[in-house]
């Protein structure tokens, strides 16, 4: 079973529509959850830590279900500039402080005008 | 914002020979991290390191790869006999006090074994 799983796409997407993404993960111990943005031959960086209440920062709102270890993410008001591929990511199989990244294979976004 | 850099951006060497790979930490960041992305792959965990030592490595980490913070600042990666297969793009990402904060990337070292 693939630790992180997503779908990926690529979404066609209408600017300034709505697209959600969702990610599962396999690993019950991971204790950090984030979805991480990269651009066409740049490194990842980071959009949003998820936490299980629930966040949102501007148009992008994420969610985490530990019971069903599944993560999403919702962008509204798509912009072009969103276009990119969005990580689903969470920490390691220990759950520490030196534990690397365990990385999706990443949801191809395309924003078109 | 204070960034993660990575030295060189890019790197082509021949098969069998040594590369060194360097990345400069934000400055009060005490973990440090390498991660690989093959190309049309997904990013992969190498190694982690904190207090001058690996505190966890993956599969992928074989007793060709080392890394080391010689002299305090610059984190180092170096892969002894390089193989075709070592083709991909480097990433160092840094983090925190305790390593549970977030881990900043570096621009990465695109590395082309021939």
């Amino acid at each position: 079973r693939k630790e992180v799983e997503q779908d990926p796409g690529p979404f066609n997407v209408p600017e300034g529509a709505t697209v959600a993404f969702n990610c599962t993960y396999s690993n019950s111990a991971s204790q950090s959850f984030f979805w991480y943005r990269q651009d066409c031959r740049k490194e990842p960086k980071l959009l949003m830590s998820v936490y299980s209440s629930g966040n949102e920062d501007g148009r992008f709102t994420a969610q985490l279900n530990r019971a069903s270890q599944y993560i999403s993410l919702l962008i509204r008001d798509s912009k072009l500039s969103d276009s990119a591929t969005y990580l689903c990511v969470v920490n390691g199989r220990k759950g520490g402080g030196a534990d690397g990244l365990t990385f999706g294979k990443g949801t191809h976004l395309i924003i078109q005008p | 914002e204070p960034e993660v850099t990575q030295t060189p951006s890019h790197q082509v060497t021949q098969m069998g020979q040594e590369v060194i790979l360097r990345c400069v930490p934000i400055s009060n960041h005490l973990y440090f991290y390498w991660y690989r992305q093959i190309l049309g792959q997904k990013v992969e965990f190498l190694v982690s390191f904190y207090n001058n030592e690996i505190s966890e490595k993956s599969e992928i980490f074989d007793d060709q790869f080392s890394v080391e913070r010689p002299d305090g600042s610059n984190f180092t990666l170096k892969i002894r006999s390089t193989k075709l297969e070592d083709s991909a793009m480097y990433f160092c990402a840094t983090a925190g006090l305790t390593g549970r904060e977030t881990q900043y990337f570096g621009p990465g070292t695109r590395l082309l074994v021939l």
